[in-house]
């Protein structure tokens, strides 16, 4: 079956436009993560669906950033008014129930110019 | 200091040889010990997954944890050229399983 999917792949916004970052998981995924990852470091926790409910956003890194997954499926990651700062890889990931394994999705690339 | 500590290499080895990575953690409520492979502008891909302490093997692929030592390796025997990539360790503490990662240390196998 299909993997985790994101879209775009690649988005390249000018300082101060919002940015809308898309995730499909894996079809029947009930847990839902985002991560930030910048150049050459590990990804970073972002924030945490768990169906439609988001559990946890402490890692959201101000309140530029907000995510929804209202169906309890496909998720969006917003950031208003775009940084420099912002320009990383944000990767979805999902997994079947609270203690499985984590599939990450192959990320979207913003460049905040 | 950052939860996790992960050597960013980059590692070069020949073909064949043995690879020994690791990480080091401070946080001893980490449960669960993952490790992650990662290809030039690709997602992570799970690797190992261990919970608590012990050795687990998968083909050329072992993976490591001391929890005394808060200590975990990943040992990669026969490399191949097709190793070459990041790999990061990754833990979590139970519940949700939100993973605290390492920054990742960059492996090339030569032929």
């Amino acid at each position: 079956g299909a993997g985790v999917s994101q879209s775009p792949r690649y988005k390249v916004a000018k300082r101060g436009q919002d940015v809308a970052l898309r995730c499909d998981p894996i079809s029947g995924h009930v847990s839902l993560f985002w991560y930030q990852q910048a150049l050459g470091q590990g990804p970073e926790f972002l924030t945490y669906f768990q169906n439609e409910a988001q559990l946890d956003k402490s890692g959201l890194p101000s309140d530029r950033f907000f995510a929804e997954r209202p169906e309890g499926s496909v998720s969006t990651l917003k950031i208003q008014r775009t940084q420099q700062e912002d320009s990383a890889v944000y990767l979805c990931a999902s997994s079947s129930d609270l203690s499985e394994t984590q599939y990450f999705g192959p990320g979207t690339r913003l460049l905040v110019l | 200091q950052k939860e996790v500590e992960q050597d960013p290499g980059p590692l070069s080895v020949p073909e064949g040889a043995i690879v020994s990575l690791n990480c080091t953690y401070s946080n001893s409520a980490f449960q669960y010990f993952m490790w992650y492979r990662q290809y030039s502008r690709k997602g992570p891909e799970l690797l190992m997954y261990t919970y608590s302490s012990g050795n687990k093997e998968d083909g050329r692929f072992t993976a490591q944890v001391d929890k005394s030592s808060k200590y975990i390796s990943l040992f990669i025997r026969d490399s191949q050229p097709s190793d070459s990539a990041t790999y990061l360790c990754a833990m979590g503490a139970g519940g949700y399983n939100k993973l605290i990662f390492g920054a990742g240390t960059r492996l090339a196998v030569h032929p």
